[in-house]
């Protein structure tokens, strides 16, 4: 298996539900990321790990809760959300280059969670 | 002001049209520049990176305009398979304080 893949492809979960979204590359990349897209909304950065350690987290509600054993996996937890984080979520992975993390991006098909 | 501002469309082009779309952004440090492609209900794919010097893949072409601060993307002889969200992003900053600032993006329709 090539690429980034993801599972589940569909989830809906009520809010006081606990489930994980996983991740897994199989490109080699020492970068791994959670994307957020929401309708009418460009692509909201959530989480970076780099070399298995987190680098970026962009004030994204303790509700959610990343999980990074090595690096080509990477995990969602996600507990009592809310109806508003109803949106399409992305992993994506990378090389890490000369000029850091975040160049060039080969995404999973994601997970479009509904939330209800 | 958005930081990555790109004019939603839609473009409706029929088949063989050549179509162009630009992509302003606000932080005049910026390095490195995207066009990524997204498929309805599908991830974003890299379309191509955007060099200093322009370039080219096929039907597409690529520019950047630091004194403007814009970058295009043209598209010769629209196929049906073009029609698509085109993302643009462009990374700013370095090593880990690098950030990816995405675009809303374009979507393009290219009709029979």
């Amino acid at each position: 298996e090539t690429g980034v893949t993801q599972t589940p492809r569909h989830l809906v979960m009520g809010m006081t539900n606990k489930k994980s979204l996983k991740c897994e590359q199989h490109l080699g990349h020492n970068a791994m990321y959670w994307y957020k897209q929401s309708a009418k909304k460009p692509l909201e950065l959530m989480f970076v790990y780099s070399l298995e350690e987190r680098v970026e987290n962009n004030s994204v509600p303790s509700r959610f809760s990343p999980e990074c054993p090595n690096s080509s996996h990477l995990f969602l937890h996600l507990h009592t959300l809310q109806p508003e984080d109803s949106a399409l979520y992305l992993c994506a992975s990378s090389q890490d280059g000369m000029w850091g993390f975040n160049e060039k991006l080969f995404f999973g098909s994601g997970t479009q969670l509904s939330v209800l | 002001r958005k930081e990555v501002e790109q004019d939603p469309g839609p473009f409706n082009v029929p088949e063989g049209a050549t179509v162009a779309f630009n992509c302003t952004y606000s932080n005049s440090a910026s390095q490195s520049f995207f066009w990524y492609r997204q498929d309805c209900r599908k991830e974003p794919k890299l379309l191509m990176s955007v060099y200093s010097s322009g370039n080219e893949d096929g039907r597409f072409t690529a520019q950047l305009n630091r004194a403007s601060q814009y970058i295009s993307l043209l598209i010769r002889d629209s196929k049906l398979s073009d029609s698509a969200t085109y993302l643009c992003v462009v990374n700013r900053g370095a090593g880990n304080n690098r950030k990816l600032i995405w675009g809303l993006g374009t979507s393009l329709a290219v009709n029979p």
